[in-house]
Parts: C-alpha cells; structure tokens; sequence
C-alpha cells in the first residue's frame, strides 16, 4: 500500500539531547514537509522540501534540521538549540503538480522529560 | 499574502443535529486549491475534499457537504445528521502555484450521544 510512515510513534528525550525523527513515504511524491502541532493549535510549518537534496525553512526552522538525500526519506533533527520541543510533529508529502494533495503521515508523538 | 481562516474554534452539536464548519481564504492567485482534512484522536490528518479555483459547484458526499463561494472567498463544510464519530478537529487549507500549504487553525467538533 502506499502512504507515508513516521516512526516512532511516541518518542521521549532528555534535555540537551538531539533527536531523529524519521519520514518515509512511498507514492513517489516529489515534495516533503514537515509541521509542527501544538495542543489545540493548528500546523506550522518546520521545514519542506521540493527535491532531493535542497530545502527551504518555513516558518519556525530554529532549533531544526533536515536533510533529503533520498526522494522516498525526509528526517527531521530536533536539536538541543530548540527550546520547547514538546509537540506532536507531522510529515507531509504531495506531488509538485499544482493540482495534487497533501498527504500525511501517522504523526509522532515528542515528549522531552 | 495567503491565509486561511476558521473563525470557530469549538463546536459541541448533540448527535443527529447539522453543524457547519466556516473557512475563509485570502490570495491574489486566480488559481488556487482549497482543501478540508479531517482530524482524528489518533492524530493523522485524513484528505476529505480537494476544490479548484475555477469550480464553484456544491459538492456532497453522503452526509457531507461542502460550499464554495469565490465571492466571499469561503469555503464551507457541512455535517448533516451528525455522529459521534464526526468528533474530531477540521482543518482547511489553501495551496497556490507553489508547492506551499496555508493551514487554517482548526476547528473542533464535539458530537455529543
């Protein structure tokens, strides 16, 4: 089936450590996103990408890294600079045709202790 | 600029009551895409509908339905006879010529048995 994958699903991380979170997706989209929920607040963007190897910063990149050497991965680095990364982070991924929709992953679930 | 706005944050209805969810874009595009996901518990953001910018008919689907007005630059999402299961938190979204995703910040529903 296709569709894209977030693992984990709950991910807990001590303070002052960096974390990896992974995006698969296997529909042969050539954009990838990645957003940022907050309780009872809508998405922000982190970072998106529109093609291997190049990526643009959205709205609230600080504290966030990503790299896209593969079409199919899109992973996203919390890094210690991030100062409140307690959320629930989503990966997204559409075609570049104007038309297409945005599809998303099951979300993962970061919880620093 | 692009922005999307639902104006409601909460909605609580009793089950089998009809509730309307508002939207309201802002873009200079002439062509643009607007969309309404769909929310659950479990988190994952679940594609409902997708409408042009050049195709201002009504949609429905089952008990679902959706209002496109280009002159007030809504777009509406109607729940006829709702359930408990329609509890969940909607979100619209707007895409114009580039690959870019403007989120409004959700609206949730509460169906109440």
């Amino acid at each position: 089936d296709g569709g894209i994958t977030q693992s984990p699903k709950y991910l807990f991380r001590k303070e002052g450590q960096n974390v990896t979170l992974s995006c698969e997706q296997n529909l042969n989209h050539d954009a990838m996103y990645w957003y940022r929920q907050d309780p009872g607040q809508g998405l922000r963007l982190i970072y998106y990408s529109q093609i291997v190897n190049d990526f643009q910063k959205g709205d609230i990149a600080e504290g966030y890294s990503v790299s896209r050497e593969k079409k199919e991965s899109f992973p996203l680095t919390v890094t210690s600079a991030q100062k409140n990364p307690t959320a629930f982070y989503l990966c997204a991924s559409t075609s570049t045709f104007s038309t297409d929709t945005q599809y998303f992953g099951p979300g993962t679930r970061l919880t620093v202790l | 600029a692009q922005k999307v706005t639902q104006a409601q944050t909460e909605i609580s209805v009793v089950e089998k009551e009809d509730v309307t969810l508002d939207c309201v874009y802002e873009t200079r595009d002439t062509t643009y895409y607007l969309f309404w996901y769909k929310q659950p518990p479990s988190g994952e953001l679940v594609f409902l509908i997708r409408r042009n910018s050049f195709d201002e008919q009504n949609e429905i689907s089952g008990r679902y339905s959706w209002n496109f007005q280009k002159s007030t630059s809504s777009f509406n999402f109607t729940i006829t006879a709702s359930q408990v299961v329609d509890s969940a938190v909607y979100f619209c979204a707007l895409r114009t010529t580039g690959n870019q995703f403007y989120f409004g910040t959700g609206t949730s529903l509460t169906v109440i048995p």
